[in-house]
């Protein structure tokens, strides 16, 4: 399976943007790249996912690089709400029945301080 | 409604006792999963429904015994446990039809402790 890189832990201040950094160098061509968050107490949430193009939704944005070997997750103002531990997973290219894998990394753990 | 429930919240169990815990999703979806989470770890998958069929059991012990009795229920029957089974035990569901993009909702899991 492709691997993920994530730091450990990253801190920012509430209203400011948060770029959250994520290494995958083995991705293959067919890999999407998909971020989930783990809010404290409460079971992982799906943020957002993509191929090769940038992405944006309500909650966050996708910056992929060129060659797909790193992306970034952008939160455009970081709320106390927004601590949590963010999960930069790759899907496997799992042929067996349709449901899917996610593999889980050890993530990065975002502190926000007023 | 996209909400996945869990019961119990918590449960305390002792080695030789037979507990379950329970799943429940009403998105219409066809696969559910059972993960768990160790402290401080990320979540592990344990097991795969894929249309109430077992598809995917990363090589779980046997102590721990999955069933899918309709599309919108999944149990996990836990019995002889080991103290090292505490944990934090998810379930999640996903539509079922697709391999790369799917979304999987998590419900708030429940929190195990085996005395």
């Amino acid at each position: 399976d492709a691997k993920t890189t994530q730091p450990n832990s990253m801190e920012s201040n509430e209203e400011e943007p948060v770029h959250l950094p994520c290494n995958h160098s083995t991705i293959s061509g067919t890999d999407y790249i998909h971020w989930y968050r783990q809010l404290p107490s409460q079971g992982p949430e799906y943020v957002i996912h993509g191929l090769t193009s940038n992405v944006n939704n309500r909650m966050a944005s996708l910056a992929i690089a060129e060659d797909r070997k790193s992306s970034t997750l952008i939160l455009h103002r970081a709320t106390l709400r927004d601590a949590a531990v963010y999960y930069c997973i790759l899907r496997d290219n799992w042929n067996t029945g349709t449901a899917s894998k996610l593999t889980f990394g050890t993530g990065t753990r975002l502190q926000v301080t007023l | 409604d996209t909400e996945v429930t869990q019961t119990p919240k918590h449960l305390v169990m002792g080695m030789t006792n037979k507990k379950s815990l329970k799943c429940e999703q009403h998105m219409g979806h066809r696969a559910m999963y059972w993960y768990k989470q160790k402290a401080k770890k990320p979540p592990e998958l344990m097991f795969v429904y894929s249309y109430e069929k077992l598809s995917i059991n990363e090589s779980v012990p046997s102590r721990f015994s999955p069933e899918c009795p309709n599309s919108s229920l999944l149990n996990l029957h836990l019995h002889a446990l080991q103290p090292e089974d505490s944990a934090l035990y998810l379930c999640a569901s996903s539509q079922g039809t697709s391999k790369y993009q799917e979304t999987q909702y998590f419900g708030p899991g429940t929190r195990l402790l085996v005395l």
